[in-house]
């Protein structure tokens, strides 16, 4: 265990679902991630939240959303997705954003859209 | 984005040294990273190196460094079962008080062939 917890580890959605994916860490870290890992694809950062704030959004579509109610917890809800939004959807955290020691990752939420 | 290459897929017979290459366009990068993603599991950080350093030794790890080419490896000596994993190259470029971004390859999948 690594010190981020996400849940669920499998998830299987039909298109028109609305259903949340949850991150918690309890490392102290400030800063928390959304990393979107697909087959033969670069890791894609996809949110990036500082003190609670969000500071980044990489053009990621609107039927992703996140949510950061306090720095210990993460939230991405998910809803009307595509069968290409299938994917291993990774959670990080840091102390700062600031850093260059790198980061947490939590064990990734597998996410099927049917 | 900066772009940070690999190649998908290396197999190595136990014992053997494994080398896993990457290349990334940044000319500013100014840490680089290895993490190790096993089965299930997030990523891992294995080791990191600064831009003005050429090599870095830790155990059976090596990290070198060609700046010039733009050229990051990383070998693993005696290579065993439980080296099998997904390895990310990583970079980032930036130390200022609003963070800094890490580019991330696709991951090179490591066998282990025993």
């Amino acid at each position: 265990e690594t010190g981020v917890t996400q849940t669920p580890r499998h998830l299987v959605m039909g298109m028109t679902n609305k259903k949340s994916l949850k991150c918690e860490q309890h490392l102290g870290h400030n800063a928390m991630y959304w990393y979107k890992q697909s087959a033969k694809k670069p890791l894609e950062l996809m949110f990036v939240y500082s003190l609670e704030e969000r500071v980044e959004n990489n053009s990621v579509p609107s039927r992703f959303s996140p949510e950061c109610p306090n720095s210990s917890h993460l939230f991405l809800h998910l809803h009307t997705l595509q069968p290409e939004d299938s994917a291993l959807y990774l959670c990080a955290s840091s102390q700062d954003r600031g850093a260059w020691y790198g980061y947490t990752f939590g064990s990734g939420t597998r996410l099927t859209v049917v | 984005g900066e772009d940070v290459e690999q190649s998908l897929f290396l197999s190595v017979r136990e014992g053997d040294s494994s080398v896993i290459n990457c290349t990334y366009t940044d000319s500013s990068s100014t840490y680089l990273y290895w993490y190790k993603q096993e089965p299930g599991a997030g990523l891992q950080l294995l080791t990191y190196i600064f831009s003005n350093m050429d090599m870095k030794q830790d155990q059976r790890l090596t990290v070198l460094l060609n700046k010039k080419d733009k050229h990051l490896s990383l070998r693993i000596a005696d290579t065993q079962t439980g080296d099998s994993a997904i390895y990310f190259c990583a970079e980032t470029n930036s130390f200022t008080n609003t963070g800094n971004q890490f580019y991330f390859g696709t991951g090179t999948s490591l066998t282990v062939i025993p």
